[in-house]
């Protein structure tokens, strides 16, 4: 059974920084590219970020890019997202997704989210 | 940036057909996903690759895909199926993915 569980939310002040960890189990964490998908409230889905594979290839939305660092560690089947110059609309539950193929990005299993909240 | 434009709101009544629409200029040549997302949960991938369902994703849901707009239909729509609805594609590049704004599903 395909397990992700998130960790490493909470809150930060404006500007600060935090690191969220996806650790994976029940599939080869290698084969699969993988994602962070944030949700805002009141907003919509949004892709912040996914990796390949061997995490040799990276994409970000325009809103974190420069910020915001995917990485992944394929011996200890961990997702990670480094977020950096945090703002209050960085605000959102944040979900590790995992491809619903091998080399698809498109998501097919989900983590049930860890919350980020940005205030003073 | 690319953009999938979707409608904010869909409603129909229960055993009604819902269509949800989801335009993109590089549909005709990227696939459509869809995932329903129901108030405190995860998503959940409910077609892929325009118009193939998952295991265990009911008959009712059903994708199609015309130039430049995907389709999720729900022939039969029932009070659980009520959530918000996303669609998800990549930009010609192939490089880029991002998701609709998404679309509201009531039913009653």
């Amino acid at each position: 059974e395909v397990q992700l569980l998130e960790s490493g939310g909470g809150l930060v002040q404006p500007g600060g920084s935090l690191r969220v960890s996806c650790a994976a189990s029940g599939f080869t964490f290698s084969n699969y590219a993988m994602s962070w998908v944030r949700r805002a409230p009141g907003k919509g889905l949004e892709c912040v970020s996914d990796i390949s594979d061997s995490g040799g290839s990276t994409d970000y939305a325009d809103s974190v890019k420069g910020r915001f660092t995917i990485s992944r560690d394929n011996s200890k089947n961990t997702l990670y997202l480094q977020m950096n110059s945090l703002r209050a609309e960085d605000t959102a539950v944040y979900y590790c997704a995992k491809g619903y193929s091998e080399s698809y990005y498109a998501p097919g299993d989900w983590g049930q989210g860890t919350l980020v909240t940005v205030s003073s | 940036s690319y953009e999938l434009t979707q409608p904010p709101s869909v409603s129909v009544s229960p055993g009604q057909t819902a269509r949800i629409t989801c335009s993109g200029d590089s549909l005709t040549k990227k696939s459509a996903y869809w995932y329903q997302q129901k108030s405190g949960q995860a998503p959940v991938l409910v077609i892929y690759e325009d118009s193939k369902r998952p295991s265990g994703i009911p008959e009712r849901f059903s994708g199609s895909i015309s130039g430049t707009m995907a389709t999720l239909t729900l022939s039969g729509a029932q009070v659980e199926d009520e959530g918000d609805y996303y669609c998800y594609s990549t930009d010609s590049s192939g490089n880029h993915r991002v998701f609709g704004g998404g679309t509201k599903l009531t039913v009653l």
